[in-house]
């Protein structure tokens, strides 16, 4: 079945660097969504990106999907205490776009 | 508010007892979903239904049953025969979308279940 992968496991990074997470499906994607998930609460979407090698941007967030839409990847720049959190990526298989697999997280811990 | 309601927020079980978690949302949401989350583990999928009357298995459905009698419930027993059932179980919904794969999906706050 599909599975969804994602690196790193964990990040700990200082308040004010850069964090990235990458996401990689051993399936192609209808699209991919990004979540957030803070301690104690339940996952928050973020964004969908929907086209091959889209990018898009949300303030200090810049998400990207891969040109095979097999890949998808966050980037956070300038990290701030308030990103801390796991992050998710999840996105319906191609064809069987009512099946939502999630990835396996990134959990990221900003050191103020 | 339009929002998912799950119920009980907590809720602790014997071993061999069948426990059912409740979750009704009114966003006219045609596709529902459950998933299981363990301790700094990831989402998985137990159930999902894109249409009332009907629903298909996830990734980990053994030791599981649902129903989807009415669009806006999708209740979820874990029976006994669950072997491992203390988890957090988080229920989803999303607009049918066709083309473009699913809209976002929208969770309640999770129930958590723990077995005694």
């Amino acid at each position: 079945g599909q599975q969804v992968m994602q690196i790193p496991q964990y990040q700990h990074v200082q308040e004010g660097e850069d964090f990235t997470t990458y996401c990689n499906s051993s399936t192609t994607l209808s699209n991919i969504q990004w979540y957030k998930q803070r301690p104690g609460g339940h996952p928050v979407f973020l964004i969908q990106l929907v086209k091959s090698g889209e990018v898009k941007k949300q303030k200090r967030l810049t998400f990207q999907f891969g040109e095979a839409k097999k890949n998808s990847s966050l980037h956070i720049t300038a990290t701030q205490t308030t990103d801390v959190g796991t992050y998710f990526c999840a996105g319906p298989q191609a064809g069987g776009y009512q099946k939502v697999t999630f990835g396996t997280g990134t959990k990221l811990q900003v050191i103020p | 508010d339009g929002g998912i309601t799950q119920s009980p927020k907590y809720l602790f079980r014997k071993e061999g007892q069948n426990v059912t978690l409740s979750c009704e949302q009114n966003l006219n949401h045609d596709a529902m979903y459950w998933y299981r989350q363990d301790p700094g583990q990831g989402l998985r999928l137990i159930y999902y239904s894109q249409i009332v009357n009907d629903f298909q298995k996830g990734d980990i459905a053994e030791g599981y049953s649902v129903s989807r009698e009415k669009k806006e419930s999708f209740p979820l027993t874990v029976t006994s025969a669950q072997k491992n059932p203390t988890a957090f179980y988080l229920c989803a919904s999303t607009s049918r979308t066709s083309g473009m794969g699913t809209g976002e999906l929208f969770f309640g706050e999770g129930s958590r279940l723990t077995v005694l």
